[in-house]
């Protein structure tokens, strides 16, 4: 059951510009949510993440937004730089299970 | 300051065989979370070990288990394996049992089965 979805495969920006990666999820219970940037052979590393009593959290160059009436997310990257170039998940969880349920990922691709 | 260090790199097995993964969290780190990440998706929750006692259990066969061992160690092993079983499997390291912060993954084991 895909209870996280990230419907864009693929997202290519220019360096400098705005980067805005969405994600959308179906299950309400969700209160806690992550986003992992990952390289090749490498695991995912932890982004910034944000708890369902906010709507807005940032870090640097990110801000991750949250919008629980839609139950949507995104993750804005400013300005993007080529080094962002990776696959970027979203992630969230319930609870006190530490279960975190994935996207399918979205590949961003920065160009000098 | 060593990651989370995960044994073998990469794998070959026959299906019907049996394979044994390993994973070193970060020291100090008490919470071992196991996952599977096919190609194309993102990691599906397998396991997540927390003081050496199982704390969670993804939608798994009962041909995959683990175990955490008093140094927090961790061993995921899969029985009879299957084509489909060849994927990424990440081993996910934290101080606590509960998060309100991202996990610290290794680099993964690749399984591949043929």
């Amino acid at each position: 059951d895909q209870q996280v979805k990230q419907n864009s495969p693929s997202l290519s920006v220019q360096e400098g510009r705005i980067s805005i990666l969405n994600c959308d999820y179906t299950n309400s219970m969700f209160d806690y949510f992550l986003w992992y940037k990952k390289y090749p052979a490498e695991g995912p590393t932890f982004l910034i993440s944000i708890s369902s009593i906010k709507d807005k959290n940032e870090d640097g160059r990110f801000t991750v937004f949250l919008n629980k009436s839609a139950k949507h997310l995104s993750l804005h990257i400013v300005p993007s730089q080529p080094g962002d170039s990776a696959v970027y998940f979203c992630a969230a969880s319930a609870g006190l299970v530490n279960d975190m349920r994935f996207g399918a990922g979205t590949r961003l691709t920065v160009k000098p | 300051d060593a990651g989370v260090t995960q044994s073998p790199t990469h794998l070959i097995k026959t299906r019907g065989q049996h394979v044994t993964l390993r994973c070193s969290p970060i020291s100090g780190h008490k919470s071992v979370s196991w996952y599977q990440q096919v190609l194309g998706q993102g990691p599906q929750f397998i396991f997540q070990y927390y003081e050496k006692e199982e704390r969670g259990r993804g939608n798994f066969p009962d041909r995959f288990s683990a175990r955490q061992f008093p140094n927090y160690s961790s061993e995921l092993n899969v029985n009879a394996l299957l084509l489909g079983d060849s994927a990424l499997y990440l081993c996910a390291s934290s101080e606590r049992q509960v998060l309100n912060y991202g996990y610290t993954f290794g680099s993964g084991t690749r399984l591949t089965v043929v």
